[in-house]
């Protein structure tokens, strides 16, 4: 069957350091790949996708590149702020959402 | 802006007594989604609308229906609230041709409380 998983939290980091967070995949066929993240208290945004292999998918500062060899997709950012403490959230659709257990990321100014 | 829409927030019902959670969307998408939300865990597919047809999936609980009277409106049931259905419910949305579905646009969500 489809699945996702995702590297387990919780992730505490310091401003400005490195984030990523690991994303595999197995599916048949060839799925859409997204990142969605979940602040405090509201529902899931859409933070970035990729539809294809070797696409990269790229929004405020964080990338993932869809890698069909090692059925990848991990997330990472450079200098991670305050305001990117959330949950976050590895998908696939074939076509309906298969979700990872979520990554719970907190930065401490 | 065009957006997928919640009401209420927050909800509180008491054991037992049916409650209706509502979902509108400005997009003019033809998919719409119900997702179970629990602490600290991933969304959990109900059930989808493609167009009017409904979609169910195989492990969501009777108690749990919905209708969809347009394009715009989404509705949850839930039929006699249990304690372990309190949670948050996310609807979502986005276009479908056939078998591809596009990315999904969700609501802020509403925080059930079962008393």
């Amino acid at each position: 069957g489809n699945s996702v998983t995702q590297m387990e939290g919780p992730v505490t980091l310091s401003e400005e350091a490195f984030l990523t967070i690991n994303c595999t995949y197995t599916a048949t066929g060839y799925p859409s790949l997204f990142w969605y993240v979940q602040y405090p208290g509201e529902g899931l945004q859409l933070l970035l996708k990729a539809t294809k292999a070797d696409d990269k998918g790229s929004n405020k500062g964080f990338e993932a590149t869809y890698r069909k060899e090692t059925t990848s997709f991990h997330l990472e950012k450079g200098s991670v702020q305050v305001s990117d403490s959330a949950v976050y959230f590895c998908a696939l659709a074939v076509p309906e959402l298969s979700f990872g257990a979520g990554t719970t990321v907190t930065v401490r100014a | 802006d065009a957006m997928v829409i919640q009401n209420p927030r927050y909800q509180v019902t008491q054991f037992g007594k049916p409650v209706t959670l509502s979902c509108s969307q400005t997009l003019n998408h033809n998919v719409m989604y119900w997702y179970q939300q629990k602490s600290s865990q991933a969304p959990k597919l109900l059930f989808h609308y493609y167009d009017k047809d409904f979609n169910n999936e195989a492990d969501t609980p009777d108690n749990f229906q919905s209708r969809r009277p347009n394009t715009s409106f989404c509705f949850l049931d839930i039929r006699s609230p249990g304690l372990g259905d309190a949670a948050m419910y996310l609807c979502a949305t986005a276009t479908g041709l056939g078998i591809t579905y596009n990315e999904q646009f969700f609501g802020p969500g509403t925080r059930l409380t079962v008393l």
